[in-house]
Parts: C-alpha cells; structure tokens; sequence
C-alpha cells in the first residue's frame, strides 16, 4: 500500500544539527513532489518546505531558510530534511507528505523532534 | 502566524450540520485550489476534501467544500462522534511562494 514513514526524529541541543528521513513505498516516489509540515506540541500545521519531483525547485518558510535543506534521493524512494542551527521553536512532530494532483494526499505517521539543552 | 483564518471551534449535536469557514486572501484562497485535512489527536492528518469540492475515494458524502472569492467552507451534515476532530484548510500562497495552512477548527459533538 501507498506509504510514507518518517524518522530520525530525537532529542537535540539548540545549535546542533539533526536529519530526517522518509521513505516511500507502494507509489512511483520519482514521479512527485513532496512536503514537509511540522506541528509544534499543541499547536496547528505549520508548513516548512517543498521539492520538485526531480528535486530542481525548492521552497521553504522563510524562518528555516538558511537552516535546513530538503533534498531527495529517488534510487532509494527516499525524502530527507537536514536541520542546521536547531532553535527551540523548530520543536515538533514532522511530517512528510506526497503533493498529489490536488493537495497534500498521502502524509507519514510523523517523527518527533525536541530541541532541548 | 497562519495566513487562514478558521474559527478555533465549532459544536453541534449529533446529526446536526456544521460549516467551517477558511478566510484568506487573492493570493491564496482566490488564486488556488483549496484542500480540507482532518485530523485527531496523535495521528498525522488525512486528505479530506481537494481542488475546493472533490472528495477522495472513500470520503462519506457528509462532506462537501465550497469556495467563493477568498473564502472557503467545509460542511460536515448527519455529524456523529466519530467526526470530533481538528479540521485544516490549506493551499499555496502564490506571493509568499508556500503551502499555507488554515488556523485549525476543533470540530465537538455534543
């Protein structure tokens, strides 16, 4: 079946640096673009970035520019986000999710990141 | 901040009708596609409604979007308690070049 699952998610200093994976299965990863939305504890969706299915367009929220990078590798069905100078209000569930024809249609469970010292 | 704007709840008894309102402005909501997601506690979000109006495979018809201009609407008719849940608008913002997400409405049966 079609899924997404996220991890590398952990405990991390402020400053310090922290990568998340996601892998696809059940659907042609090369073939779409993909998200990441993180949800602070308690707290709504908060959209951090996008990739082109080919990886060749990149956008992000303007308070993680700089700081984190999204890239892909398509042989490995594999989403990452590499999280530089990790701040305090980057704490949160992260979750990768597929943009489909029409929104964001299939979403992982989530992995959680807590930037504590 | 959130671009849209939602109401933070909306309550009714069971088979009752709500409608969640999602204002936002002519660089989203007028310019794009509108998606619905729900989502309850501990569990990632669910695509729920998309292109402002379709339902995916396996949505029960108690629930329908609309749009008109910068605003759209999420209706849920013959609620049941199974539907307690927070509930997002989202599409992209063409001037801010991002995903924008609605504030969030935490749907209650009574």
């Amino acid at each position: 079946q079609v899924q997404l699952v996220e991890s590398g998610g952990g405990v991390v200093q402020p400053g310090r640096s922290l990568r998340l994976s996601c892998v696809a299965s059940g659907f042609t990863f090369r073939n779409y673009g993909m998200h990441w939305v993180r949800q602070a504890p308690g707290k709504g969706l908060d959209w951090v970035g996008r990739i082109s299915y080919d990886g060749s367009n990149i956008y992000y929220r303007d308070s993680v520019k700089g700081r984190f990078t999204l890239s892909r590798d398509n042989s490995k069905n594999t989403l990452y986000l590499q999280m530089n100078n990790v701040r305090s209000d980057d704490t949160a569930v992260y979750y990768c999710a597929r943009f489909g024809p029409s929104g964001l249609d299939v979403w992982g469970q989530g992995t959680t990141v807590m930037v504590s010292s | 901040q959130s671009v849209l704007t939602q109401p933070p709840s909306v309550s009714a008894a069971p088979g009752q009708k709500v409608t969640i309102s999602c204002s936002g402005s002519s660089s989203n909501i007028e310019s794009n596609a509108v998606t619905w997601y729900q989502q309850f506690p501990g569990t990632a979000p669910k695509f729920l409604i998309y292109e402002d109006t379709k339902r995916p495979s396996g949505i029960p018809d108690r629930f329908s979007g609309s749009k008109s201009g910068t605003s759209a609407t999420l209706a849920i008719t013959g609620l049941q308690t199974g539907d307690e849940a927070d509930y997002y608008c989202g599409t992209w913002d063409n001037s801010l070049s991002a995903e924008v997400f609605g504030t969030g409405t935490k749907v209650t049966v009574l």
